[in-house]
């Protein structure tokens, strides 16, 4: 079955450093990624996604993610992180039945020190 | 406004009432999906749809019951609410290339 995994519940990082959240995902052909945020109260803003093509991906906000099949992994990135980026940070993966169900990691809190 | 909007964003009931939260989204999007959120569970499909009077079960659709009657609309109704269902829903449609979130609505029950 297919299945997304966020590793860390909770990421703590100071402004102005870089910033790594990972993401591995399960599934048998080319999956369809998504990472999306959640700002407290608010509702999911897509940051970025996946279909094909380069393996590096850009976003919003400065975010970009990449996808290494070998690893099964899609791990966003940001060089530099703001004060405004603490928020909770999700992975998904379409589920590949062409019912567009997304299969979603259980996310990542990030916290961001002055 | 083009978008998915929710209603009412804030909800407090007694357990045992019937809810209807409300969905609609003004891009003809054919496929349209109710989550909830919970501490320590993330999102949860709930019910999804894949076009007016097609809906189908999610991961955990018990004691909730949908309707598309029209594309833009997507109703969800909690028919004897339980405090158990107490969490944030999230209804969202599909493009075909993403999924637009609606801004949520929290829901109470007590």
């Amino acid at each position: 079955a297919q299945s997304v995994t966020q590793p860390d519940i909770h990421i703590t990082v100071s402004e102005g450093a870089s910033l790594e959240l990972r993401c591995n995902y399960s599934y048998g052909a080319t999956p369809y990624l998504f990472w999306y945020v959640q700002s407290p109260g608010q509702g999911l803003q897509l940051l970025l996604k996946y279909f094909s093509g380069d393996t590096l991906v850009q976003g919003i906000k400065g975010f970009e993610a990449e996808f290494k099949r070998s690893q099964s992994s899609f791990n966003l990135r940001k060089p530099s992180v703001h004060w405004s980026d603490a928020a909770e940070y999700f992975c998904a993966v379409y589920l590949m039945d062409s019912s567009y169900k997304l299969i979603f990691g259980s996310g990542t809190r990030l916290l961001v020190r002055p | 406004d083009a978008g998915i909007t929710q209603s009412p964003r804030y909800k407090i009931t007694e357990t045992g009432r019937q809810v209807t939260l409300m969905c609609h989204q003004t891009w003809s999007h054919s496929y349209m999906f109710w989550y909830r959120q919970d501490l320590g569970h993330g999102l949860r499909l709930i019910y999804y749809s894949a076009a007016a009077d097609i809906t189908d079960k999610g991961e955990v659709p018990d004691g909730y019951v949908v309707s598309r009657s029209k594309t833009e609309n997507f109703p969800l109704t909690l028919e004897s609410a339980t405090r158990s269902q107490t969490s944030v829903y999230f209804c969202a449609s599909d493009s075909g290339r993403e999924q637009f979130f609606g801004p949520g609505t929290r829901l109470t029950v007590l």
